[in-house]
């Protein structure tokens, strides 16, 4: 199937700072990608929508200044938390789906970065 | 608003044990179907998908999923749990209205299997 990664799995920082959450698809290109939130035992937020070569779309009440988003290929998608706060702190899980063949409108997830605020 | 309903949040069974977990969705038009599963320490895996055809989906692991448009349900169904099975499952909906693949998640039922 189609791979999705994420780095890094982990970031801890202090608040203030920002911090940029790379999303690559592996083995496929893919001109739209998720950015998704999870908190614990929780379902799945979407935030926001990641398109190539254009502006992102946010969901409703997720602060685009606050979460930036880059789709600067179509292999790679960025989020960057900027001036983190603590209640930032949780598990971001990215996703993309392959435009042809095998896999075609099924997302894939990346293994999620989690977040710490200090 | 569009939402999808899992009614088990947590469901605890010996191995060997049939398995149904529910997921209604509420949304009047076409939609595709999904369940991921994660495992513990693990990313999303897709275990089966509906788009169109047979309502009854096999997916991998021996899982499968039952599409009645009536209902408006998509319920997963094992017939032999295994321990390896212990995990959080997700009930997914893509509405075809507006946002184009975006997915609709339950909230998830977290699955224990004791041996």
């Amino acid at each position: 199937g189609a791979v999705v990664s994420q780095h890094p799995s982990r970031v801890i920082c202090k608040s203030g700072t920002s911090v940029k959450i790379e999303c690559r698809s592996l083995d496929f290109q893919a001109t739209t990608m998720f950015w998704y939130r999870q908190f614990p035992k929780k379902s799945l937020m979407l935030m926001a929508t990641s398109n190539e070569g254009s502006k992102a779309t946010y969901e409703q009440g997720v602060e685009k200044d606050k979460f930036l988003i880059n789709h600067a290929s179509l292999t790679l998608s960025t989020l960057t938390v900027t001036s983190a706060h603590p209640e930032d702190s949780s598990f971001y899980i990215c996703s993309a789906y392959p435009q042809v063949g095998e896999g075609y409108e099924t997302q894939y997830f990346g293994p999620g970065t989690r977040l710490l605020v200090l | 608003a569009q939402s999808v309903s899992q009614h088990n949040h947590h469901v605890i069974l010996s191995e060997a044990a049939s398995l149904e977990l529910g997921c209604n969705y509420s949304y009047g038009g076409t939609v595709n179907l999904f369940w991921y599963v994660q495992y513990p320490g693990q990313h999303l895996q897709l275990l089966l998908k509906y788009f169109s055809g047979d309502p009854l989906v096999k997916g991998i692991k021996g899982f499968e999923a039952e599409f009645i448009k009536s209902k408006f349900s998509f319920n997963l169904r094992k017939p032999s749990v295994q321990w390896s099975d212990t995990a959080e499952y997700f009930c997914a909906v893509r509405p075809f209205s507006g946002g184009y693949n975006k997915l609709i998640f339950g909230a998830g039922t977290r699955l224990a299997v004791h041996p």
